[in-house]
């Protein structure tokens, strides 16, 4: 298995807190990638990073924003958190070069937003 | 907009009947990712279509592609139950950077 870990891994808090959920891994991928899992609607790109320091939007990054000062780690931030946050947060990794560029998962964080 | 469309996306079967399910997008694409995701886990690689009528295929499952219909089937034969969870396709549409957009997935059961 890929050597991915997410911090934490269930969380509860309040609307209008700041929240950071991390991202660790072993493996010295390049792309690392975050994406929230709500019903009916599968799997969505909220941000990516292409490398350290390089992070770019997805298709769902309102609200949100992120860092990565080193390889390893890919924080997202919740500046604010609204309920509409409220959902399961997977983190993904994917090889530096050459096919077939794989994405691997981490183990997800469940965030309830109240 | 990119779409990526599945269906069934819920997909009840008896142990030992063969069924398929399907994934359709919208735009061209390099490559088309299968996952599969049991219930209250993370999401397991099954298979990874890089070129026009690639076909793999791994015990039960074989997945194939078709990249001028812009469809991708995922086959299983003679089901298990096993094999019952939730199975998504992703179509890379980020260029070199592999940016995934996911269909919504397709539920399945199996039952004995």
């Amino acid at each position: 298995d890929a050597g991915i870990t997410q911090s934490p891994r269930h969380k509860v808090t309040e609307t209008g807190t700041p929240v950071t959920l991390r991202c660790h891994q072993t493996e010295n991928h390049r792309y690392m990638y975050w994406y929230r899992q709500d019903p009916g609607h599968g799997l969505r790109l909220i941000h990516y990073s292409y490398g350290v320091k390089d992070t770019d939007k997805g298709e769902v990054s309102d609200g949100y924003s992120v860092s990565r000062s080193k390889t390893e780690d890919f924080l997202l931030t919740l500046e604010s958190a609204t309920s509409s946050q409220t959902s399961v947060y997977f983190c993904a990794i994917s090889e530096s070069s050459g096919a077939p560029h794989e994405q691997y998962f981490g183990p997800g964080t469940r965030l309830t937003v109240t | 907009e990119l779409k990526v469309e599945q269906n069934p996306l819920f997909l009840s079967m008896q142990e030992g009947k063969n069924y398929t399910i399907y994934c359709n997008y919208s735009t061209t694409s390099d490559r088309l990712y299968w996952y599969r995701q049991d219930p209250g886990k993370s999401l397991e690689s099954l298979f990874v279509l890089l070129s026009n009528g690639a076909v793999k295929q791994e015990g039960r499952l074989m997945a194939s592609l078709d990249t001028k219909a812009r469809l991708s089937t995922l086959h299983i034969t003679a089901a298990v139950h096993d094999l019952s969870a939730t199975y998504f396709c992703a179509v890379n549409t980020g260029g070199s950077n592999y940016k995934l957009t996911f269909g919504k997935g397709t539920l399945l059961t199996v039952n004995p």
